[in-house]
């Protein structure tokens, strides 16, 4: 099939890390993407890493890519308040019959920061 | 600042009554997207303009259609809703097809069919 996997729902108190992880589908993709969606708005690009990379470090957030089982994570350190949302995780795999760029979205899993 | 802007927000429509959804965009793309996602749902892609070329996802039913009549604008008409699409609309840019070109979503349209 070519459903993305997340977990739904992630809680933590504010100061710690987050670790949000996906399983994606097809090793063909080459781009792999976090998403974040705050209420009422709209998908905001987070990050997202190339599929020869096997970590990326941006501020307090770090993508870790483990393409043999096709596993990305998203660790989201020192975790505030704000950053209550729902992360999506997504990827574009080539051998998807759909259109070129497709994005492919996980269900999101929404992350409950307590203070 | 808004770049990617849907109007409305939130729009209420009675079963089988036509309904548009709008999506405008200041960013110049080329690219514009329209995705549904149903409550706890991944988005899903519905179809995309590549400036007036439109595409059709296989699996999206015949009664949704779009229409871009400028590279600014690009809207989304259900013929005949049924309760099944009641759900967020979401309309998205990108610069250029393909990977890495980051897209931009716009807030949603949040559609009710009663």
């Amino acid at each position: 099939g070519e459903d993305v996997e997340q977990s739904l729902f992630l809680s933590v108190r504010e100061g710690d890390s987050s670790v949000i992880n996906c399983t994606y589908t097809d090793s063909s993709s080459t781009y792999l993407y976090w998403y974040k969606q705050e209420p009422g708005a709209g998908l905001q690009l987070l990050t997202y890493i190339f599929s020869n990379m096997d970590m990326k470090q941006d501020q307090r957030l770090t993508v870790l890519l483990n393409k043999k089982d096709k596993h990305l994570s998203l660790r989201i350190a020192d975790t505030q308040t704000g950053d209550s949302a729902i992360y999506f995780c997504a990827e574009t795999p080539l051998n998807y019959g759909g259109s070129q760029g497709n994005l492919i979205f996980g269900k999101g899993t929404k992350l409950s920061v307590k203070p | 600042d808004a770049m990617v802007i849907q109007n409305p927000r939130y729009q209420v429509t009675q079963f089988g009554k036509p309904v548009t959804l709008s999506c405008s965009q200041t960013l110049n793309h080329n690219v514009m997207y329209w995705y549904q996602q149903k409550s706890s749902q991944a988005p899903k892609l519905l179809f995309h303009y590549y400036d007036k070329d439109f595409n059709n996802e296989a699996d999206t039913p015949d009664n949704f259609q779009s229409r871009r009549p400028n590279t600014s604008f690009c809207f989304l008409d259900i013929r005949s809703p049924g309760l099944g699409d009641a759900a967020m609309y979401l309309c998205a840019t990108s610069r250029d097809l393909g990977t890495p070109y980051e897209q931009y979503f716009g807030p949603g349209t949040r559609l009710t069919v009663t």
